[in-house]
């Protein structure tokens, strides 16, 4: 089955650190692949998304590339704000799993001044 | 255009008593989720709507959950009776057509059973 792992939070870095959030996954078919962030008290947010092998989704200074040959799909921002300070989902949706996204645990990423 | 909206945004019960929570998807969205999120956790699947028919229920406790979605727009996910484990946001999310399309979540409805 379908299944997205992410590294263990909480991520706590200093305002203008650069960050990476690691992201590996198993699919069944050929994946889409997605970033979303999550505020306190807030719903699910798309941060940023990439449909095939080597594309970069990239939005609001996060970036991160679909690698196939890895299977991974890692988060990295240059340089960090306090307002990023939020929990971050690796997901997937493949054919595989009629489209459903599978999500991971989740990534808390705590930045201070 | 309006996001998927979801009520109540709170709601606190005591066990044995019944609860439901109303979805309404972005228009023209066939597909609708219902997850369970729970406390540290990603969001896990529930059931998933092709316009009114359900097609993923495996995840959903059918001894005391249950949902709708007549007319294939609103939704509404229900539990009799519920218990403390039960406590968790659940969140409802919609998608439109195509294969690498994302989904759009609601801002959830955090359940706690006391």
């Amino acid at each position: 089955g379908n299944s997205v792992t992410q590294m263990e939070g909480p991520v706590t870095l200093s305002e203008e650190a650069f960050l990476t959030i690691n992201c590996t996954y198993t699919a069944t078919g050929y994946p889409s692949l997605f970033w979303y962030v999550q505020y306190p008290g807030e719903g699910l947010q798309l941060l940023l998304k990439a449909t095939k092998a080597d594309d970069k989704g990239s939005n609001k200074g996060f970036e991160a590339t679909y690698r196939k040959e890895t299977t991974s799909f890692h988060l990295e921002k240059g340089s960090v704000q306090v307002s990023d300070s939020a929990v971050y989902f690796c997901a997937l949706s493949a054919s595989g799993g009629s489209y459903i996204p599978t999500f991971g645990r989740g990534t808390s990423l705590i930045v201070h001044p | 255009e309006a996001g998927v909206v979801q009520s109540p945004r709170y709601k606190i019960i005591e066990k044995k008593q019944p609860v439901a929570f109303w979805c309404n998807p972005i228009s023209g969205h066939n597909t609708l989720y219902w997850y369970r999120q729970n406390l540290g956790q990603g969001p896990e699947l529930l059931i998933r709507y092709e316009n009114e028919e359900a097609v993923d229920d495996s995840q959903l406790p059918k001894d005391r959950f249950s949902a709708e979605r007549l007319k294939g727009v609103d939704s509404t996910l229900k539990i009799q009776p519920a218990e403390l484990g039960d406590s968790a946001v659940y969140l409802c999310a919609s998608r439109g057509t195509g294969m690498n399309t994302e989904a759009f979540f609601g801002q959830g409805t955090r359940l706690t059973v006391v």
